[in-house]
């Protein structure tokens, strides 16, 4: 059964630097999502993308982060100079035309 | 008004009972609510979703039954097992371009041998 995947599971990284988390949406997909979930807090959405633009952000996706899909399969997102309160699980998803979102493992994100 | 508020927070129940967690919505323009079940350091997983057209959706021992008026919608989870023990999230969404998921606050289910 297809699944989204996301690599690396865990990423420990300093204040101020830049970090990149990668995702494999379903390949089939045509919309891409970031969320993230702090730690036995609710699922948040980060943004969507769609047609290779951003169709949605929310508050919490400011200047820090950005979002590519530098090829045919890869889905990524950057954030540009990490804070200790950008540490959270950080999730992929991805969905065809259709309703359902399939959800990627996550990537634990700890910034120190 | 895109909040949804779920609840209990927590659940304990023994294996073979029933399992009820609640949600409520603000945005009536919502479309689609699906049930998230999500085990310790993994993602959340689709578990069954329901369109505002029918008001109950059965899949196996879970079931949603939803209220357009009241605005609530509930998932009901059969013969509960020990291997259901999980976080539980109810979302919403619009079908639109972003179809973003706003998510309830999650219940945390333990069922009890």
């Amino acid at each position: 059964e297809p699944e989204v995947t996301q690599t690396p599971s865990h990423q420990v990284t300093q204040m101020g630097q830049e970090v990149i988390l990668r995702c494999v949406p379903i390949s089939n997909h045509l919309y891409f999502y970031w969320y993230r979930q702090i730690l036995g807090q609710k699922v948040e959405f980060l943004v969507s993308f769609y047609n290779n633009e951003i169709s949605e952000k929310s508050e919490i996706f400011d200047d820090q982060f950005s979002v590519e899909r530098p090829d045919g399969s890869n889905f990524t997102l950057k954030i540009r100079s990490t804070k200790l309160e950008d540490s959270a699980m950080y999730f992929c998803a991805s969905k065809s035309a259709s309703y359902e979102q399939y959800f990627g493992p996550g990537t634990r994100l700890t910034v120190t | 008004q895109q909040q949804v508020k779920q609840s209990p927070q927590s659940l304990i129940v023994q294996k073979g009972g029933i399992s009820i967690i609640n949600c409520a919505y603000e945005n009536t323009a919502f479309d689609y609510f699906p049930w998230y079940q999500q085990f310790p350091g993994k993602g959340p997983a689709l578990l069954i979703a329901i369109r505002p057209d029918v008001s109950e959706k059965k899949e196996g021992r879970f079931t949603i039954s939803f209220n357009k008026s009241a605005k609530q919608f509930s998932l009901h989870i059969m013969d509960s097992q020990p291997g259901d023990s999980a976080t539980y999230f109810c979302a919403a969404s619009l079908h639109n371009a972003g179809n973003m998921l706003t998510f309830g606050g999650g219940t945390r289910l333990m069922v009890k041998p």
